[in-house]
């Protein structure tokens, strides 16, 4: 079966410091990944997704850029925090089968992020 | 623009009920999928069901249930014998086609439930 995990689960970071989240996805060959932030009590708000290796798309501009280094692994990196990036991060897996439109995303266990 | 709107911030029911959430998303698109997720406290995020739209028979999933109603862009939750593992932010979401093919979730900004003993 396929798992997702994320590390760490939660960061304390000063303003102003570099960040770095890590995603990894087992038992499954070339998933789609997605970084997601969630601000408290609300929603989620898509950030990054890629399709492959080294291919990131970015749905918001933003103080944070992603990669792909490897098949199932997924780093949500930042140069300088700034105090707005704190939230809940979440990443995210999702397999498109042939035939169409089936491509349900599952969660990991996200990341606590505040920046102090 | 497709949107998703969940119209209850909060609700609350005895351990044991039935309750439904509502949703609705506005689309042009004919073909696409809906999904409920469930964050409970530990903010893991759970797919609960999934719709596809093209289907016209309601998805079931144990306790869970769906009634779409697709004409009226509706996508609502029903809970059966409500438990209080079911307390969780619940969060409707519509998936949507992007310009390199791939899809991105859109999410209304959830319904918290709370299941009473």
């Amino acid at each position: 079966s396929q798992t997702i995990h994320q590390w760490p689960a939660t960061l304390v970071q000063p303003v102003g410091s570099p960040l770095s989240l890590e995603c990894t996805v087992e038992g499954t060959s070339n998933p789609n990944l997605y970084w997601y932030r969630q601000a408290a009590g609300r929603g989620l708000q898509l950030l990054f997704y890629s399709v492959g290796i080294g291919q990131i798309s970015s749905e918001v501009p933003q103080n944070l850029s992603a990669s792909r280094p490897q098949d199932r692994q997924f780093i949500l990196s930042s140069k300088k925090l700034l105090l707005s990036d704190s939230g809940f991060y979440l990443c995210a897996w999702s397999v498109r089968l042939a035939g169409g439109l089936q491509e349900t995303q599952y969660f990991g266990p996200g990341t606590r992020l505040l920046v102090l | 623009a497709q949107t998703v709107t969940q119209s209850q911030p909060e609700m609350s029911v005895q351990e044991a009920e039935t309750v439904t959430l509502s949703c609705t998303y506005d689309t042009s698109e004919s073909n696409y999928y809906l999904f409920w997720y469930k964050q409970p406290p530990s903010r893991q995020m759970i797919l609960v069901i999934r719709q596809e739209a093209y289907k016209q028979q309601n998805a079931t999933e144990n306790r869970f249930s769906v009634n779409f109603q697709k004409a009226a862009k509706s996508f609502s939750l029903k809970i059966s014998d409500s438990q209080l593992g079911d307390t969780a932010m619940y969060f409707c979401a519509f998936m949507k086609l992007l310009m390199d093919s791939n899809y991105q979730l859109i999410w209304g900004a959830g319904t918290k439930l709370i299941i009473k003993p």
